[in-house]
Parts: structure tokens; C-alpha cells; sequence
């Protein structure tokens, strides 16, 4: 079967670092998507990580290591439009299914 | 503008009327899935479709039915609606993986409500 766990809440200040951490267990791994869901809003895509290492992609990094089950989404110069839920999700089955976490609800305070 | 397309946008309904929840995309992807989203849960997987006529379920199918006649259409049919089957749901489509970095375009939602 599948799992993953990511914290439930997190609270930051603008312009600072966060980091949204994500472990998996999954069968036949493909990838690990990061999507941020605005509250009534759809999932916008955020960053698609194959391999191990950091892809940057302007203020929104995620980290994968494969080995360890383990990625990362780390979001800098926080802004007040940051506020959002941070979703992981990983392909299994050779990608023909993608399983999302609960997924990460991010308040910025000013 | 390439979008995915849900209606309704909302409804509320009855026990056992049955229902169907249209989706349609024209980015001419061959992958379509079906989602619902349920307060602590998240995005769950109902059904989903590599290509015309091909379907599969995903974790949570209980109670619902799909059909892939069109590249374009995956309509989601629940039979008999039941209370535990309100919640918001997610159409959404990408290219097969392996072309592109598997991104997933969301429709904008189906609320949907049983009585």
C-alpha cells in the first residue's frame, strides 16, 4: 500500500524560510509532485522531482532523496499569498496512480 | 485557453438519484482521473484512464462508475448517491508520463451534497 505523512499545520512570518517536509512508502516509484491548493480553490502544480537532489525553481525549492523516502518543499521570502495548503503526492504503479498526502495547511503571519 | 472543464459546479441531491459529474478536457491528454477531497484525507483517488476506453480504479471506487468513450470526456457516474458520498471532487488530466514532468491540470471543482 501507500503512505504518506506531512505535518498538518504550519505557522511562518512573512519573508522568512519554511521548510514542508514529506515521507512516503510507496510501491513502484515513480515521482513526488508538490501542489499548493488555495482554501475553495483547484491544485496548482508547484514542482515534479524524479530524481535525488534540490531543484530550484525561483522562491519554491523541493529536495528528493529516494533512498530515504523522504522530500522537502522549501518555500523563501514568504509572502501573505503563500497562505495555502501544501500537497504532497507520489506516482505508484509505475505512474498510472498518483496518491496524495493530506497535505499541509501554511498560515504567513505579518 | 487549455482547461478542464467540471459540471456542475455545485449541487445538492437526494439518496439514490442518480447523478452524473461531466468532465471535459481540451489539451487532448490521454490521462483523466477523478478525485475527491475530504477535510484530513485529501485528495483520494477514485477512478482513472490512460486512454479511450480504458479505466481503472484508483483507492476509493466504491459507489461510483466511469466511462472513457472520448479522449476528451470522463464522466463521473454515481448510480445511487449516498450521504457519505458528499464531498468535493476533482477531474483532472496530463499527458501519459514519460512526455512531460506528468504535471496534472485540475478542474475547478464539483461540490456535491446528498441528503
Amino acid at each position: 500500500g501507500q503512505n504518506i505523512d506531512q505535518p498538518t499545520e504550519m505557522t511562518a512570518t512573512e519573508g522568512a524560510i519554511v521548510q514542508i517536509n514529506c515521507t512516503y512508502q510507496t510501491s513502484g516509484f515513480n515521482g513526488l509532485f508538490w501542489y499548493q491548493q488555495h482554501a475553495g480553490e483547484a491544485p496548482t502544480f508547484l514542482s515534479y522531482n524524479v530524481l535525488d537532489g534540490l531543484e530550484e525553481k525561483g522562491r519554491f525549492s523541493s529536495f528528493l532523496s529516494r533512498s530515504k523516502g523522504y522530500s522537502y518543499l522549501l518555500l523563501k521570502e514568504l509572502q501573505m499569498k503563500d497562505s495555502a495548503s501544501y500537497l504532497c503526492a507520489v506516482t505508484s504503479q509505475y505512474g498510472n496512480k498518483l496518491v496524495f498526502g493530506a497535505g499541509t495547511i501554511l498560515r504567513v503571519k505579518s | 485557453e487549455a482547461q478542464v472543464t467540471q459540471n456542475p459546479r455545485y449541487l445538492i441531491t437526494v439518496t439514490g438519484k442518480k447523478l452524473t459529474v461531466t468532465c471535459s478536457q481540451n489539451m487532448n491528454h490521454e490521462y483523466m482521473s477523478w478525485y475527491r477531497q475530504d477535510p484530513g484525507l485529501g485528495l483520494r483517488q477514485i477512478y482513472y484512464s490512460m486512454n479511450v476506453e480504458v479505466t481503472d480504479k484508483g483507492d476509493v471506487p466504491e459507489g461510483y462508475k466511469v466511462s472513457r468513450k472520448e479522449k476528451r470526456n470522463f464522466p463521473l457516474i454515481l448510480e445511487s448517491p449516498s450521504p457519505n458520498q458528499t464531498s468535493l471532487y476533482f477531474c483532472a488530466s496530463r499527458l501519459l508520463l514519460g512526455r512531460n514532468t506528468g504535471e496534472l491540470f485540475f478542474g475547478e471543482g464539483s461540490r456535491l451534497t446528498v441528503l
